[in-house]
């Protein structure tokens, strides 16, 4: 079993919609949450970064952290075409490398 | 753009050749990461170097080998290549003194082929 799962998708949205993007994980350890965007023949971008539990606005962006269910979530609101991406979630524990999902692939139709 | 350059973009090589990509991290950035990420596999952490020192180790094979120089651009060394190392090779960097504020930045990867 991966220490992160995340689903594949794809996903696919009409513009506007309500995006939610989840990743489970297995290992306690981990303290430091972050979600990347990755387009197409791109390195990924980091998106969203919160420390342990509760939940990080930043724009259209929402990350939430539930550390008692081991389930972290990113919420696009009003979401456009230009968010269509493969969406990482990566986490970490003490140790600085990053353990990450293996990503979803989002797209927004026009 | 994240400010993290990696050379070349593409490489296409044969089985049992060896190979290096190149990286420079972001000016200030001290700390390199090297990624492999496959379809199968995702993103991999290989190998992470500091101030030129190597800082932890992933899943790097025996067969591979990194370095990071003293103008703090680092370089992944590929060799006696097989098929299955066909991927996408990210580096990224980071200021990385403290935890807290570490956020790492990547480049846009080379795509390595091994035919």
């Amino acid at each position: 079993q991966k220490e992160v799962e995340q689903d594949p998708g794809p996903l696919s949205v009409p513009e506007g919609a309500i995006v939610s993007l989840n990743c489970t994980y297995s290992n306690s350890a981990f303290q430091y949450f972050m979600w990347y965007r990755q387009y197409s023949r791109k390195g990924p971008e980091l998106l969203m970064y919160t420390y342990s539990s509760g939940n990080k606005e930043d724009g259209r962006f929402t990350a939430q952290v539930d550390k008692s269910s081991k389930y972290i979530s990113l919420f696009i609101r009003d979401s456009q075409p230009s968010d269509s991406a493969t969406y990482l979630c990566a986490m970490r524990g003490s140790a600085r490398q990053l353990t990450f999902g293996s990503g979803t692939q989002l797209t927004v139709l026009p | 753009d994240s400010g993290v350059t990696q050379t070349p973009k593409h490489l296409i090589t044969a089985t049992g050749q060896r190979v290096t990509l190149r990286c420079s991290p972001r000016s200030g950035d001290l700390s390199v990461y090297w990624y492999q990420q496959s379809l199968d596999q995702g993103l991999q952490f290989l190998i992470q170097y500091y101030n030129g020192e190597e800082r932890a180790k992933g899943n790097i094979l025996e067969r591979f080998s990194a370095q990071q120089f003293p103008d703090l651009h680092s370089e992944l060394n590929l060799s006696s290549l097989e098929l299955g190392d066909s991927a996408l090779y990210f580096c990224a960097s980071s200021v990385d003194p403290h935890p807290t504020n570490e956020k790492l930045f990547f480049g846009s990867g080379t795509q390595l082929s091994v035919l």
